[in-house]
């Protein structure tokens, strides 16, 4: 069993460049989450995808967006970069999404992204 | 709002002795809480939820809905157990809301 892989590990970018960061799923999952993690703060829930169509999103502005293919990778893209979005990005793979349980998300390793 | 909360940043413990890493949640219907934790250099994965009622690795946590607290112990700590703790509430959409965590530090 594969687990959840990203890249690239690290990345620096200057204030206003784009950006895009990218998940492989662990093999059989069809769902993937993006996390936002601040130094000295837990992970903030940016948004989900699931079957390759936005599943959820927490409190980001529109210049961070998603996609995911059919294969359930998945990338997450963020616009006019600014300082504070230096962090750590996490993704997370899972099975289906359902209001019965939650699913065991499995995490990745991150990408960590310094904006200067 | 939906919102965890775990009031220490650092706990230190000699081994052998009891640990107890606290988590409050507010949510205002059924969370699932969930534990997860980040080993030095690994990535983070779940440690135990609550509604599978294990004891995993000696460490238990039972969710509390009159307190809204969903406590994280061992009995008798561990120098492996030494690590980053995060407590995460579940709503119904599936997102993970975390708390800022704790680091537990287990001294010989």
């Amino acid at each position: 069993e594969t687990g959840v892989t990203q890249s690239p590990t690290h990345l620096i970018k200057t204030r206003g460049q784009q950006v895009t960061l990218r998940c492989s799923s662990q093999s059989g999952h069809n769902t993937v989450s993006w996390y936002q993690q601040a130094l000295g703060q837990g992970p903030q829930f940016i948004f989900q995808y699931y079957r390759e169509e936005e599943n959820g999103r927490g409190n980001f502005p529109p210049r961070f967006s998603g996609l995911q293919f059919p294969n359930y990778s998945s990338e997450l893209n963020v616009n006019a970069l600014e300082l504070d979005d230096s962090a750590l990005y996490l993704c997370a793979s899972s099975g289906d999404p359902s209001g019965y349980r939650t699913d065991t998300q499995y995490f990745g390793p991150g990408t960590r992204l310094t904006v200067l | 709002a939906q919102r965890v909360t775990q009031p220490e940043k650092l706990l230190s413990v000699f081994k052998g002795a009891p640990v107890e890493l606290k988590c409050n949640y507010s949510y205002s219907g059924s969370p699932e809480l969930f534990w997860y934790v980040q080993y030095s250099r690994q990535r983070l994965q779940l440690l135990l939820r609550h509604i599978s009622r294990e004891s995993i690795k000696g460490f238990t946590a039972d969710l509390n809905k009159g307190e809204t607290s969903f406590h994280l112990k061992k009995p008798f700590a561990q120098e492996e157990d030494s690590a980053m703790y995060y407590c995460a509430l579940s709503d119904d959409t599936d997102k993970l809301i975390f708390g800022t965590g704790t680091r537990l530090q287990v001294f010989p």
